[in-house]
């Protein structure tokens, strides 16, 4: 089972670039959700999404957007990219809410610098 | 204001030993807490979970305890093994909001000796 797919695994950015990350997983949850990884700190929620056609806002959505037009992908959007959006982003999914004892389950990161 | 932290950034062990990794959060509304590992390169992995109705629950080789007296998370890793050395994560969210957003502690970087 691929489970959850990030890509691209590195990228590098000028400020200013947009790009999009790509979320794709294979096992039909309905909860997908972004968080950024930053050094010494705990991962922090950008966005997020209940289904298809539904999506909402993390503790730290500024400067990114997100769609999600079918069950199995979600890509996050940089619109203009900044130094300050240097990070490892994660994709995540579940089959529920995370309150439920569904466990979510994480891709292996984007590592993105901007320069 | 509500926040997830770890007491230690940081814990060597000697294989075989056992290991606690420990977690504090500062809002009574918690109630529902999950362990996280996360290996070098990897994202984080699902261990272990613990209502706020529950002082314990055990899993294999790990064993999670909540102290809601004093708001204090521990993972207690038995006979730990060299695989075990990752960064351990606490992560808290609240019922009753319409997504459940987890909220992440910063981590504990756990290293096993052989």
């Amino acid at each position: 089972n691929a489970g959850v797919t990030q890509t691209p695994k590195f990228q590098v950015l000028k400020t200013g670039q947009s790009m999009t990350l790509q979320c794709a997983q294979d096992m039909n949850h309905e909860y997908m959700s972004w968080y950024r990884q930053d050094p010494g700190m705990g991962l922090r929620l950008i966005h997020y999404s209940v289904g298809a056609g539904i999506t909402d806002q993390g503790e730290v959505p500024n400067g990114y957007n997100v769609s999600r037009s079918t069950t199995e992908d979600f890509p996050l959007r940089l619109l203009s990219a900044a130094p300050s959006q240097t990070s490892v982003y994660f994709c995540a999914s579940s089959a529920d809410r995370p309150y439920s004892n569904q466990p979510q389950h994480f891709g292996d990161g984007t590592r993105l610098s901007i320069l | 204001g509500e926040s997830v932290g770890l007491h230690l950034p940081t814990l060597s062990v000697q294989e075989g030993d056992n290991s606690i990794i420990n977690c504090a959060y500062s809002n009574s509304a918690s109630d529902y807490f999950i362990w996280y590992k996360q290996e070098s390169g990897k994202g984080p992995q699902f261990i272990i979970d613990i209502r706020s109705n529950m002082d314990k629950r055990q899993g294999q080789r790990v064993t999670v305890l909540l102290n809601k007296t004093v708001k204090h998370l521990s993972l207690q890793i038995a006979a730990t093994q060299p695989g075990d050395s990752a960064v351990y994560f606490c992560a808290e969210t609240r019922g009753g909001t319409s997504y459940g957003k987890l909220t992440f502690g910063q981590g504990t970087i756990l290293t096993v000796h052989p």
